[in-house]
């Protein structure tokens, strides 16, 4: 199993912009998640999802959509990109959906908005 | 609510030194606590996590943490201390009435050899 992908690893976009962050999971797992991760921070919810087609709001989800079409994919859209958005943003998922499941990151997306 | 606090931003150890890493949650019942690492340029990985039971969790890479409710903590632990454990690492708290876990803002150790 390759797990949780995201692409692209880095990406330099410029304000107002967009862009579709890519993330995937071959694991079958019906929770998926993006997160971004800023200094001092730590790990913030932008938003998640219980299943195909159910997608919710986390701690930091304006400028930011998702969409979950299939079990194995969640992207993250920035529909137009600001300064702000610059951070590191995470993909998860986990095999259920209660509060003590174990969480699957990706690798990781670097994005630097200027 | 659930939260939890990580009160060091960054430790500083020797190699083959013992390390603790401080974690208090706050949730009125038992909460799901859990440690992750996250390597430089990596995601996050799960080193080991508290249910019920035991309180004294063993983990992989040698670590452990011990849950202790009277004074709302789990600590991380490790005996010695190698340069590959240079990492962040992150508490997270979960509960049966959330979907998800809420993750402290991390701490960074730092190895010197």
């Amino acid at each position: 199993n390759a797990g949780v992908t995201q692409t692209p690893k880095f990406q330099v976009l410029k304000t107002g912009q967009s862009m579709t962050l890519q993330c995937a999971q071959d694991m079958n797992h019906e929770y998926m998640s993006w997160y971004r991760q800023d200094p001092g921070m730590g790990l913030r919810l932008i938003h998640y999802s219980v299943g195909a087609g159910i997608t919710d709001q986390g701690e930091v989800p304006n400028g930011y959509n998702v969409s979950r079409s299939t079990t194995e994919d969640f992207p993250l859209r920035l529909l137009s990109a600001a300064p702000s958005q610059t951070s590191v943003y995470f993909c998860a998922s986990s095999t259920g959906l209660g509060g003590g499941e174990t969480q699957y990151f990706g690798p990781g997306t670097r994005l630097l908005v200027l | 609510a659930q939260s939890v606090t990580q009160p060091d931003i960054h430790i500083t150890v020797s190699e083959g030194a013992s390390l603790e890493l401080r974690c208090n949650y706050s949730y009125g019942a038992t909460p799901y606590l859990f440690w992750y690492v996250q390597s430089p340029g990596q995601g996050l990985q799960l080193l080991l996590k508290y249910f019920s039971g035991d309180t004294l969790v063993q983990g992989i890479k040698g670590f452990e943490a011990e849950f202790k409710r009277s004074q709302s903590s789990f600590n991380l632990r490790k005996p010695s201390v190698h340069w590959s454990d240079a990492a962040e690492y992150f508490c997270a708290v979960g509960s049966g009435g959330s979907y998800i876990p809420t993750f402290g803002r991390g701490t960074s150790l730092i190895v010197h050899p």
